[in-house]
């Protein structure tokens, strides 16, 4: 099975500009989160969609969100950009199985200047 | 409070054991998980305990759990310089997809 692929890898962007990251899931995972992850603040979760629903959400402001499809890909879009907004962005797919794991991407890279 | 914490950084030489320690805050959880992180890379998920068990063992990779004291930690046997990265401990809350992470241990091997 192919792994978690999120695109695309490398993102320059602006301050004030918006951004829309996706993901695509391991096939047959249904469940998709999204994680922010920076020097400073570590990893930080932001939220989580099932079945197109969200079904959690982290502590972040409202110019992040987020939306999954009925293929179970996922996208996140950030409006607005801060340059604190720098991060390493992280896609995870989570099994049906009884450990519950959730497998990462390679992640995408947003740099806002 | 939420946090999961973690020591910053752990050196060891190649072909000893390195024991990577976390404590977690949720008697909660039901799974505790460790992940590692090359660089550049994103999180591979390198194993995984149920919180009714004390320990899991994996090829080179133990881990054990003391849920009375929410200590976690994870012990590497023979470590090699691939083994090198950045190693996470997570807990999961509300059974759903929110993972916490540790701030990370940086594993460095040296020959």
């Amino acid at each position: 099975k192919a792994g978690v692929t999120q695109t695309p890898r490398y993102l320059i962007k602006t301050r004030g500009q918006q951004v829309t990251l996706s993901c695509s899931p391991i096939s047959g995972h249904r469940s998709v989160s999204w994680y922010q992850q920076t020097p400073g603040q570590g990893l930080q979760f932001l939220f989580e969609y099932f079945s197109e629903t969200q079904r959690n959400k982290g502590n972040f402001p409202g110019r992040f969100s987020g939306r999954q499809f009925s293929n179970s890909r996922s996208e996140m879009n950030v409006s607005t950009l801060e340059l604190g907004d720098s991060a390493l962005y992280l896609c995870a797919s989570k099994s049906g199985g009884p450990g519950n794991e959730q497998f990462f991407g390679p992640g995408t890279r947003l740099t806002v200047l | 409070g939420e946090d999961v914490e973690q020591s910053l950084f752990l050196s060891v030489r190649e072909g000893d054991s390195s024991v990577i320690n976390c404590t977690y805050t949720d008697s909660s959880s039901t799974y505790l998980y460790w992940y590692k992180q090359e660089p550049g890379a994103g999180l591979q998920l390198l194993t995984y305990i149920f919180s009714n068990m004390d320990m899991k063992q994996d090829q080179r990779l133990t881990v054990l759990l003391n849920k009375k004291d929410k200590h976690l930690s994870l012990r590497i046997a023979d470590t090699q310089t691939g083994d090198s990265a950045i190693y996470f401990c997570a807990e999961i809350r509300n059974q759903g997809g929110k993972l916490i992470f540790g701030q990370g241990t940086e594993l460095s091997v040296k020959p």
